[in-house]
């Protein structure tokens, strides 16, 4: 059975940082197409990042270059780093796996992450 | 970036009846288009891919229609379990999905 447990989120202040897990089960997680999806408090869901099986990566503009997702294939756990974290960041943040890039297959449950001073 | 707009917001429906929803793309994006479940508190679920695929478990009630830039999910008699958000995404662009705003399903 494929599970998806996300970990590390919180009340960080404005400009500080955080790192998100994604323990996986049931599955390879560099055999498959792993994302990052938030969605903001009342809000829609927002793609921010994927992970190749690969290696390769991407990001949405409003997060590239201050959040850096990657995997490790020994603890089979993705990761998310997010750096100079803005209140806009506030969100649940979605753990995604896909067995091709094109849509999501499952689901983590989420981690809420509050940006706030 | 393709822009997806979903109608209505709110579809206020009857146990029993049809519910449709829609979901236009800002341009054509062929048949790669996916819709989700979502329950209040709940992660998505996935319920049909290509457009018209239903995924793996998902009744038969459910089903997808459309391509190029207009696309309908159909429920064709509402159940009690599916009174949630409906999401549609496109993936013609990928890496970068983008997802439509939401349609809430309730009880009328």
């Amino acid at each position: 059975e494929v599970q998806l447990v996300e970990s590390g989120g919180g009340l960080i202040q404005p400009g500080g940082s955080l790192r998100l897990s994604c323990a996986a089960s049931g599955f390879t997680v560099s055999s498959t197409y792993m994302s990052w999806v938030r969605q903001a408090p009342g809000k829609g869901l927002e793609w921010v990042s994927i992970i190749y099986t690969d290696g390769t990566t991407y990001y949405a503009d409003s997060v590239k270059g201050r959040f850096t997702i990657s995997r490790d294939n020994s603890k089979n756990t993705l990761y998310f780093q997010m750096n100079s974290l803005r209140a806009e960041d506030t969100a649940v943040y979605y753990c995604a796996m896909g067995y091709q890039p094109l849509h999501v297959n499952f689901w983590g449950q989420g981690t809420l992450v509050t940006v706030s001073s | 970036e393709i822009v997806m707009t979903q109608s209505p917001a709110t579809l206020s429906v009857s146990p029993g009846e049809r519910a449709t929803l829609s979901c236009r793309a800002s341009q054509s994006i062929s048949s790669n288009l996916a819709w989700y479940q979502q329950k209040p508190g709940q992660a998505p679920r996935l319920l049909i891919y290509g457009a018209s695929t239903r995924a793996t478990g998902i009744p038969a009630r459910f089903s997808g229609s459309g391509s190029g830039i207009e696309f309908t999910l159909t429920i064709s008699s509402l159940q009690s379990e599916d009174f949630a958000v409906y999401y549609c995404q496109q993936y013609n662009n990928w890496p970068r999905w983008t997802f439509g705003q939401g349609t809430k399903v309730e009880i009328k």
